[in-house]
């Protein structure tokens, strides 16, 4: 039979629109986050983390949000550009955990 | 610094075949780490070596697969025999310590046919 591959939620924006892509994560014990972008053909880059301590952390147009209540995780990007256009993965490290665990990705598509 | 250098960038080779893939980490990173990238799967991680030392092996499928880290600056990932549900591409990536973010290589695509 035809196997079903992971199919990834996109996100679809215009250029110069706001980007928001979140995570969720389940274990209450993770106190680390990073989000990476991953190019066609690349490997995973770094972009920003954040530390359980904090709740907001801003870099150059993207912010990280961190909502420990609810255990969500977001990325905001702003004025985004076709450069963009990439993979996004959240990762979380728990205290007791020596390996970041990976989310499954969200696809951006950035139009012109 | 030229980052994390992976080798080679693209592989296929026959079922049954063993497939070497080459590792070189950021220079002073203590930690290197071999994940698999699938469309089924995302990113699993295989193994994690610390000082050279594996330190967690879990994520390594079967038997088939192996690594070393004979030294801070080279590590190899093994499969022998490979099969075709081995294809995929395959990362390494270092970092400095465990709460460190990771700088991952360009990673090897294998194809098993």
């Amino acid at each position: 039979g035809e196997s079903v591959g992971l199919h990834l939620p996109t996100l679809s924006v215009q250029e110069g629109d706001n980007s928001i892509i979140n995570c969720a994560y389940s274990n209450s014990a993770s106190d680390y986050f990073i989000w990476y972008k991953q190019e066609s053909g690349k490997g995973p880059q770094f972009i920003i983390d954040i530390r359980s301590n904090m709740d907001k952390r801003q870099g150059q147009r993207v912010t990280v949000l961190l909502n420990k209540t609810v255990k969500h995780l977001s990325l905001q990007i702003a004025a985004t550009q076709p450069g963009d256009s990439a993979v996004y993965f959240c990762a979380f490290l728990g205290t007791g955990y020596s390996t970041l665990t990976f989310g499954k990705g969200t696809m951006l598509l950035v139009s012109p | 610094d030229a980052g994390v250098i992976q080798s080679p960038r693209h592989e296929v080779t026959e079922m049954g075949q063993e497939v070497t893939l080459r590792c070189k980490p950021i220079s002073g990173h203590n930690s290197l780490f071999w994940y698999r990238q699938t469309m089924m799967r995302g990113l699993e991680l295989l193994i994690y070596f610390n000082n050279n030392v594996p330190i967690d092996d879990s994520g390594m499928p079967e038997d088939r697969f192996s690594a070393k880290m004979p030294n801070a600056s080279f590590s190899t990932l093994k499969i022998q025999p490979s099969e075709p549900r081995d294809s995929a591409v395959y990362f390494c990536a270092s970092s400095t310590d465990r709460a460190g973010g990771y700088t991952f290589g360009s990673g090897t695509r294998l194809t098993v046919v």
